[in-house]
Parts: C-alpha cells; structure tokens; sequence
C-alpha cells in the first residue's frame, strides 16, 4: 500500500531563510508528484507536477525535485516571504482501477515570521 | 472566474440526519472527486467520476453517495451522518486524470456531526 510521509510536520523561519520541504513514498511506481499549497480555510491549489520521467520542475521562486529510485521529492522555497506562509501537502498518482489517484501526505505547516 | 463552488461552507448535523453537500464547476472538466480532510491525515478520496452518468467509489466511500447527471454537477450525499463523519470535505476538478492535470479545488465544507 502506497504511503505518503512529510517531514518536518511543521517549520517556522525567518523571513529570507531558504528552505527545504520533504515528501517520502513507500512505491516507486508513481506516474507522477505534485505538490499544493493550502490556505487556512480554502482549498488545495496545485503549485508544481513532476512527471515520472522528470527529475524536476521549477516556478518562481519554487523548485521540486522528484527521485523515484529513493522514493523521495523535495519542495524547495528560496528567499522565504510571510505570504508563503501555508501548509504545503505532496501527493503521488497511481494508476488504480482504471483511474489516476493521488494519495496525499499530511502535509508540511509552514510559518515565515518577519 | 468561479472555478469549483462549494455549498454550504458550514453545516453542523443531527446523528443519523441527511443532507447534500453541492458542487460546481465551470470550467468544463470531465473529472470530478470527493476528498475528506481530517486533522493530521492527508486528503483521502471518496468518490470519483470521469464524466457526467459515470461514477466509482474512492478510498473512503461507505456512508456516501454520489450521481452525475451533468458535467458542471457533482452532489455528495451523506445517507445518515454518523460523527466519523465529521471532517472538511473537498470537491475537485480536472480537464484529464486525476494525475494528468492539475486538480482545481473548492474552498471546502466543513461539517460537524453531533
């Protein structure tokens, strides 16, 4: 069974610090990552899909890695603002029953203090 | 520019009460999900379609239905709410997959179950 880990559960930095954000899977067969932001209160909003094939994908100030073999991506935010302030949630898409279905982490609580 | 509308935002229910949580999209996306957030938990997938007249159960479905009659439509009905029934439910679209687009999501109901 697929299974989703982001670590650390919560982060809090200063404004302007780098940083990295986590996400392991138990199944490399994944067809592709996608990492979302979540707003207190609102929806998911989908920041970056690495396809399988990828090994990363870049918007912004954001870039995500994908490594099947290890089963591991990596979000990484640099020059941290206070509107990034949110919690970011990974998801992997298998294929199942005849449909691509994500399985999400928790996700990753993020606080950027000025 | 709606994108995917929820209603209601709030409700709170009666054990063993029904009720219809709606949603809508403009966007004319073939796809459509159910997703319940629970704290500390990712978002897990109750029901799906691929289309209007076509539905299929997700990760979580028992105590839901689902129907599609028409593209822009996807209604999720709790039969009897029961208080595991409480938890942020999300509605989500896509124009492919689950997987091959990126998911647009509703703001979300949060529905607290006495």
């Amino acid at each position: 069974k697929q299974e989703v880990t982001q670590i650390p559960a919560a982060l809090s930095v200063p404004e302007g610090e780098n940083l990295v954000l986590n996400c392991s899977f138990t199944d490399s067969a994944i067809y592709n990552l996608q990492w979302f932001r979540q707003d207190p209160g609102k929806g998911l909003t989908s920041l970056l899909l690495i396809q399988s094939s990828q090994r990363e994908q870049t918007s912004g100030r954001l870039n995500a890695s994908l490594d099947k073999s290890s089963g591991r991506s990596t979000l990484y935010i640099a020059a941290s603002q206070p509107g990034d302030s949110a919690t970011y949630l990974c998801a992997v898409t298998l294929f199942s029953g005849g449909y691509n279905k994500l399985i999400f982490g928790a996700g990753t609580r993020l606080a950027v203090h000025p | 520019n709606a994108g995917v509308t929820q209603t209601p935002k709030f409700q709170v229910l009666k054990t063993g009460q029904s009720m219809t949580l709606q949603c809508a999209q403009d966007m004319n996306h073939e796809y459509m999900s159910w997703y319940r957030q629970d704290p500390g938990m990712g978002l897990r997938l109750i029901h799906y379609s691929v289309g209007a007249g076509i539905t299929d159960q997700g990760e979580v479905p028992n105590g839901y239905n689902v129907s599609r009659s028409t593209t822009e439509d996807f209604p999720l009905r709790l039969l009897s709410a029961a208080p595991s029934q409480t938890s942020v439910y999300f509605c989500a679209s896509s124009l492919g997959g689950a997987g091959n687009q990126p998911q647009h999501f509703g703001d979300g109901t949060r529905l607290s179950i006495l």
